[in-house]
């Protein structure tokens, strides 16, 4: 039972480039999200997928972009990362926004952008 | 707005000493609290749900409650091994919070360390 799984688990990028991580888990969940935490904010929500196609802004989406194509997969793009992007991400998944409303959260990737 | 704050921000207690870990929210109606676990380089770990004030919920060494205004996480006779960021979080009952309809407002964490 794989869950769910981000790579890379670690990045480092300098400024102006674009990255993207990668979100895929083995549940079939139908929601996804993705949150950053920082030092001194705790976790923050960037965006969030309710299903395959659907997705909508978090709390802190400027500067990223996200698609769903599969239920299973939700990569984050930052389309020119910035040093205030530096962060630990984690991607979560929960069963749905009516039944169980747990999220489930991933492993994380730790990104520094030069 | 919504908004999550949890004391103290750090604990360092000796094997055995129980203690509580506070959570204070504000949320225009509560869907759930949840409590994580979150250990250094790791994702957080999911503990407990709680919905409304006067539930509990227990799970080996911890148990959670829930009032109106506050949750506490209390560790009876913990163990090193119970060292971690203990990570607290609400959902808004209407869906929305932190603008994100589905997503959770967690607090800053409390980091915990118990001692042998």
């Amino acid at each position: 039972d794989a869950g769910i799984t981000q790579s890379p688990r670690y990045k480092i990028t300098e400024t102006g480039r674009q990255v993207t991580l990668m979100c895929h888990q083995t549940w079939s969940h139908s929601y996804m999200f993705w949150y950053r935490q920082d030092l001194g904010h705790g976790l923050r929500l960037i965006y969030y997928s309710a299903a395959a196609d659907i997705t909508d802004k978090g709390e802190v989406p400027d500067g990223y972009v996200v698609s769903r194509s599969k239920t299973e997969n939700f990569p984050l793009t930052l389309e020119s990362a910035t040093r205030s992007q530096t962060s630990v991400y984690f991607c979560a998944s929960s069963e749905s926004r009516r039944g169980t409303d747990t999220q489930y959260f991933g492993p994380g990737t730790r990104l520094t952008v030069l | 707005e919504d908004q999550v704050t949890q004391s103290p921000e750090a604990l360092r207690l000796q094997e055995g000493e129980s203690s509580s870990l506070n959570c204070s929210y504000t949320v225009s109606g509560l869907r759930g609290l949840f409590w994580y676990r979150q250990d250094p380089g790791k994702g957080p770990e999911f503990l407990f749900t709680l919905y409304s004030a006067g539930e509990e919920k227990e799970k080996e060494r911890l148990k959670a409650t829930l009032t109106k205004k506050e949750s506490f996480l209390h560790i009876t006779a913990p163990k090193p091994e119970d060292s971690a960021t203990y990570l607290c979080a609400v959902q808004r009952l209407d869906g929305y919070s932190g603008g994100g309809a589905d997503g959770l407002t967690f607090g800053k964490g409390t980091h915990l360390i118990i001692q042998p």
